[in-house]
């Protein structure tokens, strides 16, 4: 079957500080990976998509230089959350593509104290 | 960028009953719309799919696709508690990248 593993499930980080989180595809060959974060109002943001070989195209509010994105393989990506702030937390979900179908990882949920 | 709507933001429904969602993109080059389904504390898992104009259904399940007005309805028959969850509604475009843009969700709870 296909999954998706996300680390770490959950981080703690200072304010101005930074973290890195990882995604992994099992199973199959991710071509896609979208990184979305929830707030926790629960609202859905897609933060960018990255495509082997292509350009990573992030979305409006998001930039590379706040979240930059690894994306080596078929079946590995890492996203940075840079000087992460109050408003960086959320819960961070990897969506990796099989053809149109995306599976989530459950998500790195991040606090910033 | 794209805009999907989802209504109504919250829906209350009593168990054995009948719970209908909607989506609307903003964008005509949808191919095709997701419904997930995400539970208290958990990622977020595929549930229907719909390419077609008319309807699907998969048990319980049905969904309904107008594609000249971007307008996808998920309706759940004989409600249980256990459908109590986020319903999030993903069109999905076409042009070379397939990129799911969600909507807030519909919360839906069904009370025992």
């Amino acid at each position: 079957g296909a999954l998706v593993y996300q680390y770490p499930r959950r981080t703690i980080c200072k304010s101005g500080t930074s973290m890195r989180m990882e995604c992994q595809a099992v199973g199959f060959q991710a071509t896609s990976v979208a990184w979305y974060r929830q707030s926790p109002q629960k609202t859905f943001e897609l933060i960018a998509l990255s495509t082997v070989n292509s350009a990573i195209k992030y979305e409006q509010n998001f930039t590379q230089e706040k979240f930059p994105i690894s994306h080596p393989n078929l079946s590995f990506s890492s996203m940075t959350v840079l000087n992460a702030y109050l408003e960086d937390r959320g819960l961070y979900l990897c969506g990796a593509y099989r053809g149109t179908e995306v599976f989530f990882g459950k998500g790195t949920r991040l606090t910033v104290v | 960028q794209q805009k999907v709507q989802q209504s109504p933001e919250s829906l209350i429904v009593p168990e054995g009953g009948m719970a209908s969602l909607n989506c609307t993109s903003s964008d005509r080059n949808v191919d095709y719309f997701w419904w997930y389904r995400q539970h208290s504390g958990k990622s977020p898992k595929m549930l229907m799919s719909i390419f077609s104009n008319g309807e699907k259904e998969e048990g319980r399940f049905t969904v309904h696709l107008n594609k000249a007005s971007l307008h996808t309805s998920l309706h759940i028959r004989d409600s249980q508690p256990s459908d109590s969850a986020l319903y999030l509604c993903a069109p999905l475009t076409s042009g070379g990248n397939y990129k799911p843009t969600f909507g807030k969700g519909t919360s839906l709870v069904v009370h025992p």
